[in-house]
């Protein structure tokens, strides 16, 4: 069984710009989380995604977006980058079953830093 | 507004004892809790979890007490194992909103020999 994968993981920007980072679900998972853990802090929900569609959003602005493909695989992409946007980025992938996934698998993360 | 919460950054246990990891949280919605484990340069693991409508939950060393009145959960680890070092994240969730986590800062467990 496969493990939820994501990439790149490293990588630098600068602020202004746009970054995709991407993900790949664990086997048989159809529901992808996204994750946003800043620096001594607890992970903050982004948004979810369900069958390609989002499927609830946290506090975050427009410019944080996704995808999901039929596949199960995932995009994150973040416009106009600032740099309170440095974190790291965790992609979770779940089951769902009567529209719950609580227990998530996470990826080791992509380490976004914003200068 | 942090609805989960770890007051405690840090833990120090001997090998061999009882680590207790403590959590409150303040919405009374959350109906499932979760307990994570996350080594440095990975995501976090999951651990254990338990449903409101119960009060405890077991797996091997690992131990989860919920108390719905006080709105605390806390996690066990019996006997400690220096390979338990990691930071221990807390987490919950209600029905409605999907399998959304909501998380607290996490606190570092470090077991020593």
């Amino acid at each position: 069984e496969t493990g939820v994968t994501q990439s790149p993981t490293h990588l630098i920007k600068t602020r202004g710009q746009q970054v995709t980072l991407r993900c790949s679900s664990q086997s048989g998972h159809n529901t992808v989380s996204w994750y946003q853990q800043a620096l001594g802090q607890g992970p903050q929900f982004i948004f979810q995604y369900y069958r390609e569609e989002e499927n609830g959003r946290g506090n975050f602005p427009p410019r944080f977006s996704g995808l999901q493909f039929p596949n199960y695989s995932s995009e994150l992409n973040v416009n106009a980058l600032e740099l309170d946007d440095s974190a790291l980025y965790l992609c979770a992938s779940s089951t769902a079953t009567s529209g719950s996934s609580y227990e998530q698998y996470f990826g080791p993360g992509t380490r976004l830093t914003v200068t | 507004d942090q609805q989960v919460k770890q007051n405690s950054p840090s833990l120090s246990v001997q090998e061999g004892r009882i680590s207790i990891l403590n959590c409150d949280y303040t919405n009374s919605m959350f109906d499932y809790f979760l307990w994570y484990k996350k080594y440095p340069a990975e995501g976090p693991t999951f651990l254990i979890s338990i449903s409101s409508i119960k009060d405890k939950n077991e797996d091997g060393r690992f131990t989860v007490f919920l108390n719905k009145s006080a709105k605390h959960l806390s996690l066990h680890i019996v006997p400690s194992q220096p390979g338990d070092s990691a930071v221990y994240f807390c987490a919950a969730s209600r029905g409605s909103t999907l399998g959304r986590l909501y998380f607290g800062r996490g606190t570092q467990l470090t077991v020593w020999p």
